[in-house]
């Protein structure tokens, strides 16, 4: 079984401050990795997703995340913090198997601080 | 990217009735999914939906409480039936594309049951 878990779910920064959320998975397969973003009163976009090669994976919005199996962590990071990153994050693994269903983690709400 | 719209956006429901949630795609699409998204909480998967098969539900959803229909390669619905307040919840509809393979999610059903 596969799941998923964000520490925190609640992060505060100030406008231009490093941003980092963190995901923690577990997997019995190779895991697929996500991170959506849900902005108010609208659906999930992608950001950015891990699913073979290179282990440091850029997205959109200056977002990026590394993937580090020894530590099953995927966290989210960006240099410089702005107003309009505010919204939810959502961490998710799959196991791209035929379904490609996805487990989603419980979801961290960033704010930004002038 | 796949566009994925939804109806209705919102509703407010009397308890005990059904309603039924449209996903529509602009363009032809082999696996639909229906997620759950409860106050405060993370993404849940109801059920994944393919055209001319019987959905496949997850563990604690059942047919006689969300029957979903795809009659075509373009088009799914979730009905939420006898509803109770513990059914309000946003119900998002999403789509896989194969190559690359992603998951395009829609805005979401917001529900609110009385």
């Amino acid at each position: 079984a596969q799941s998923v878990t964000q520490l925190g779910s609640h992060v505060s920064v100030s406008e231009g401050a490093l941003v980092l959320l963190r995901c923690n998975y577990s997997s019995s397969v190779p895991p697929y990795l996500f991170w959506y973003v849900q902005y108010p009163n609208q659906g999930l976009q992608l950001l950015l997703k891990y699913t073979t090669g290179a282990t440091l994976v850029k997205g959109i919005n200056g977002f990026e995340a590394e993937f580090k199996k020894s530590e099953t962590s995927f966290h989210l990071t960006k240099p410089s913090a702005h107003m309009s990153d505010a919204a939810e994050y959502f961490c998710a693994v799959s196991d791209g198997g035929a379904t490609n269903k996805l487990i989603f983690g419980t979801g961290t709400l960033l704010a930004v601080q002038p | 990217s796949a566009v994925i719209s939804q109806k209705p956006s919102r509703d407010i429901c009397q308890r005990g009735t059904s309603l039924t949630i449209q996903c529509q795609v602009d363009s032809q699409v082999t696996m639909m999914f229906w997620y759950r998204q409860q106050p405060g909480q993370s993404l849940t998967l109801i059920a994944t939906a393919n055209q001319g098969s019987e959905a496949t539900y997850e563990s604690g959803f059942v047919i006689d409480k969300f029957p979903i229909s795809r009659p075509n390669l373009t088009f799914s619905t979730l009905t939420v039936s006898n509803m109770s307040p513990e059914d309000s919840s946003i119900y998002l509809c999403s789509v896989e594309r194969q190559v690359p393979r992603e998951l395009f999610f829609g805005e979401g059903s917001r529900l609110t049951v009385l």
